[in-house]
């Protein structure tokens, strides 16, 4: 069965740095795209970065450019999400979500999804 | 704002179908055969129902179908059932500066 578990979220302040971690299992980690996107409360999803399965592609959302750093070690069958100089609009539950199909280096269609973890940005 | 546009709600009685809207433009839904559409129930995670505009994952009920046409896909839903009411998200690839682009979401109730 596949399981993707987040963790690392919590309340932070404006300015400051998180670091976001999904933990996978039931599936052969180091095959697959792997994704993080994000709700808002009340809102809808937002695709948030990309990472392919050896690393060797990375794709951010123009929101967050600059400041999040996607990551994986798939020694370990985990994602990472390095969050730096978080804003107010950065609040939001994180999804950790799989690509669809095994080997495909872009950012598509999202077939498993964590339980999300809650980032909270505020002073 | 949204990239894509969906309506913010849609209702429908038990056993009718209903379709859900998803508008892009050339850039996105016009140019990709990779809409996907997904169900997200109050405090969960979204839930995969369509891919590549209308295949279904395996162990989503056949009552779900998608289409395309233009630059606007569609989520039909037939013989409406209780446990449909939920949040619907559409989503495209978005080529190679965007990437991955959501709709808004619509909230369908079953009256």
């Amino acid at each position: 069965e596949v399981q993707l578990v987040e963790s690392g979220g919590g309340l932070v302040k404006p300015g400051g740095s998180l670091r976001l971690s999904c933990a996978a299992s039931g599936f052969t980690f180091s095959s697959y795209s792997m994704n993080w996107v994000r709700q808002a409360p009340g809102k809808g999803l937002e695709w948030v970065s990309s990472i392919s399965s050896s690393s060797s592609y990375i794709y951010y959302a123009d929101s967050v450019k600059g400041r999040f750093t996607i990551s994986r070690d798939n020694a370990k069958n985990s994602l990472y999400l390095q969050m730096n100089s978080l804003r107010a609009e950065d609040t939001a539950v994180y999804y950790c979500a799989r690509d669809l199909a095994e080997g495909w280096e872009l950012p598509s269609t999202f077939d498993y999804w964590g339980q999300g973890t809650l980032v909270t940005v505020s002073s | 704002q949204s990239a894509l546009t969906q309506p913010a709600s849609v209702s429908g009685s038990p056993g009718q179908s209903i379709t859900i809207s998803c508008t892009g433009t050339s850039s996105d839904v016009g140019s990709y055969n990779l809409v996907s559409w997904y169900q997200q129930h109050p405090g969960k995670a979204p839930k995969l129902m369509i891919y590549e505009g209308s295949k279904r994952p395996s162990g989503v009920s056949n009552r779900f179908s998608g289409s395309k046409s233009g630059n606007t896909a569609s989520l039909t839903i037939s013989g409406l059932q209780a446990e449909d009411e939920a949040d619907y998200y559409c989503c495209s690839y978005a080529g190679s500066s965007t990437y991955v682009v959501f709709g808004g979401g619509t909230k369908l109730t079953v009256l």
